[in-house]
């Protein structure tokens, strides 16, 4: 099961990127990066995944290094509203299938 | 398209107590899954379900117990509540259950036992 190291907390002003660190070093070559936010009380949201290429959706870029050993989630321009805790999440095949393993996350939090 | 939707949102149940978690999808998915999540921690797998009739164990399931007769249903249901149990529990669904598939997840129960 690959582990991920996330920073516990970060910053980010409003309006500018805010760029989310994730080290996936024993990741295995058919395992996806999954990438999850969670805002204070609420269920978490799905926000972007990948393999092996940079991927971008309407919510996030996903930057994968070439090696698959970190990634990095950008939010291009962070408001108020991305503050919350984001998850990197390495999808392995387990006993319980393909279930997401949560580990603490990287609390954001977005400044005006 | 309400997406996953749980009741109650929240209860204070005393020690001994039952309850039944419920959940419900609208989303036509076979797989569904509950997690609980404690204070400052991440989401840890109870139960899940790959489809109607077929359930298997998470990572903690122990004092939880979890059926799934429809699509569109899984509830849990705790026994014998105890303080431990005190959590807030997500339920989750998506379609396939494979390494692309995304959950979804809901709004989630906070429970309180006491």
């Amino acid at each position: 099961d690959a582990k991920t190291t996330q920073p516990t907390s970060m910053d980010c002003a409003e309006g500018r990127a805010a760029n989310l660190p994730c080290n996936h070093s024993t990741i295995s070559g058919n395992e996806y990066v999954y990438w999850y936010r969670q805002i204070h009380s609420q269920g978490p949201q799905y926000i972007i995944h990948g393999l092996k290429n940079n991927e971008t959706n309407e919510m996030a870029s996903l930057i994968i290094t070439e090696d698959r050993k970190s990634s990095t989630l950008i939010l291009p321009h962070a408001t108020l509203r991305d503050t919350a805790v984001y998850y990197c999440i390495v999808r392995a095949y387990s006993n319980s299938g393909y279930a997401l393993n949560f580990g603490k996350g990287t609390s954001l939090l977005v400044t005006p | 398209n309400a997406g996953v939707t749980q009741t109650p949102k929240f209860r204070i149940l005393k020690i001994g107590q039952s309850m039944t978690l419920q959940c419900t999808q609208d989303m036509n998915h076979n797989y569904m899954y509950w997690y609980r999540q404690d204070p400052g921690m991440g989401l840890k797998l109870i139960y899940y379900s790959v489809g109607a009739g077929i359930t298997d164990k998470g990572e903690v399931p122990n004092g939880y117990n979890v059926s799934r007769s429809t699509t569109e249903d899984f509830p849990l249901r705790l026994e014998l509540a105890a303080p431990s149990q005190t959590s807030v529990y997500f339920c989750a669904s998506s379609f396939s259950g494979t390494s692309t598939d995304t959950q979804y997840f809901g709004p989630g129960t906070r429970l309180t036992v006491l």
